[in-house]
């Protein structure tokens, strides 16, 4: 099986910071990546599929890069909505694969 | 609007088994792919099992293979997960996930709001 690794496992930011998490892959997954963002009590939400394809509705502050086996999520300013636990899935194969979870957390 | 509706949850006794359903609604269900994932309490995501739109391509993680079911009916646009031989490392919520059309692979860009299934005595 395909392995994620996600870091940090814990951010500590600010509002308005520039943020950026890293999923490593054990093997090559090509651009078959995906994020989302989990709030308390909630199921996760879509954020961006294909390494750095934005989901709709999702706000420009977010995005996405990579290929092969390390990839990143950024956020480019910090907004308080933001704050909550991110996964990165990989999709290359037919059984899928979530990294371990980052939880943003406020400064 | 895509709705997902995830049922079947409770409590059961290691070895027990349940069936989990997930009533899918405001999109052309047999043509998509489905998911089921799952969260243990304070835990991370995993992906439990997945099925075609057909239904004939399923697959299951190495943890519940051999255990647990996946199936759908197409014509009751409802998702299925049946669950046996239960162990106390299969609580989580359960969540059923649409997937892609046309294909057994992808992302998943709705979500049930989850079922809880507690194994214990």
């Amino acid at each position: 099986d395909i392995q994620m690794t996600q870091s940090p496992s814990t951010l500590s930011a600010s509002v308005g910071d520039r943020v950026t998490i890293t999923c490593r892959a054990s093997q090559s997954i090509n651009s078959w990546l995906a994020w989302y963002q989990q709030k308390p009590g909630k199921a996760p939400k879509l954020l961006i599929y294909k390494t750095s394809s934005l989901e709709s509705g999702v706000p420009s502050r977010f995005s996405g890069s990579g290929s092969g086996t390390e990839f990143t999520l950024t956020i480019s300013s910090l907004q308080p909505d933001d704050f909550a636990t991110y996964y990165c899935q990989q999709y290359s194969s037919d059984l899928y694969t979530f990294g371990q979870g980052t939880t943003l957390e406020i400064k | 609007e895509v709705q997902l509706l995830d049922s079947g949850g409770g409590l059961v006794q290691p070895g027990g088994s349940l069936r989990l359903s997930c009533a899918a609604s405001g999109f052309s269900f047999k043509s998509y792919a489905m998911s089921w994932v799952r969260q243990a309490p304070g835990k991370g995501l995993e992906w439990v099992s997945g099925l075609s739109g057909s239904g004939v391509s399923t697959y299951y993680a190495d943890s519940v293979e051999g255990r647990f079911i996946i199936s759908r009916d197409n014509s009751k646009n409802t998702l299925s997960l049946y669950m046996s031989s239960l162990r106390a490392e299969d609580t989580a919520i359960y969540y059923c996930a649409k997937g892609l059309v046309g294909a057994t692979r992808g992302y998943f860009d709705y979500w049930g709001q989850g079922t809880l299934v507690t194994v214990s005595s």
